[in-house]
């Protein structure tokens, strides 16, 4: 059981190049969700969803793009990447439940950099 | 002002000792969960709580919903307890977590 699986785990990029960050759960999960971590602050929500063909925004989604075509997978979208998007991001996956996120699961992370 | 606060940012101990880090919240919620994070690694969950006291090895965690503060100790702690424990509310509407800024915490031999 792999869990939830990110890919890459590192990714340098130049300003204005895109790219497709990779998450993937082998649970079944309807609920996965995209965070940054930035240095002193706590982890931010960027885009989310609660089942396939279903996403929304959360709190920082300028800048990324996400769709969810299937129940296992869930990726994240720079469009074009800019310095300020440089962070570490972390993809996760729950169940749902109506009155609230159920256990959460992460994957190790992907540490982006944009110069 | 941030809807969770956690306290200390900072803790350094000695092997043995007994921790306490706390949790602040502002908004009503539906679950609280204690997260840990080792150095270059990913995010584990270690709790999830909505009333009272859960217990796993070590780790104890208690919330009070009527003072809106949560709790993480650990008993007899040890170097590989050194992480970054972090703290999310989920106030049950639309599932969305939001986390404290996290509680980096050294344990010295």
């Amino acid at each position: 059981n792999a869990g939830v699986t990110q890919t890459p785990k590192f990714q340098v990029l130049k300003t204005g190049q895109s790219m497709t960050l990779q998450c993937a759960q082998d649970m079944n999960h309807e609920y996965m969700s995209w965070y940054r971590q930035d240095p002193g602050m706590g982890l931010r929500l960027i885009h989310y969803s609660v089942g396939a063909g279903i996403t929304d925004q959360g709190e920082v989604p300028n800048g990324y793009n996400v769709s969810r075509s299937t129940t296992e997978d869930f990726p994240l979208r720079l469009l074009s990447a800019a310095p300020s998007q440089t962070s570490v991001y972390f993809c996760a996956s729950s169940y749902y439940r109506r009155m609230g996120m159920a256990e959460a699961f992460f994957g190790q992370g992907t540490r982006l950099t944009v110069v | 002002k941030n809807e969770v606060e956690q306290s200390p940012q900072n803790l350094t101990a000695q092997e043995g000792e007994f921790i306490t880090i706390n949790c602040s919240y502002s908004v009503g919620i539906s679950a609280l969960h204690w997260l840990q994070q080792h150095p270059g690694g990913g995010i584990v969950s270690l709790f999830m709580l909505s009333s009272g006291k859960k217990k796993h090895g070590r780790l104890i965690a208690t919330i009070n919903i009527q003072e809106k503060h949560s709790s993480l100790h650990i008993t007899a702690s040890h170097p590989r307890d050194s992480a970054v424990y972090i703290c999310a509310v989920d106030s049950g509407a639309g599932n969305k977590l939001v986390f404290g800024a996290g509680t980096i915490l050294r344990v010295k031999s």
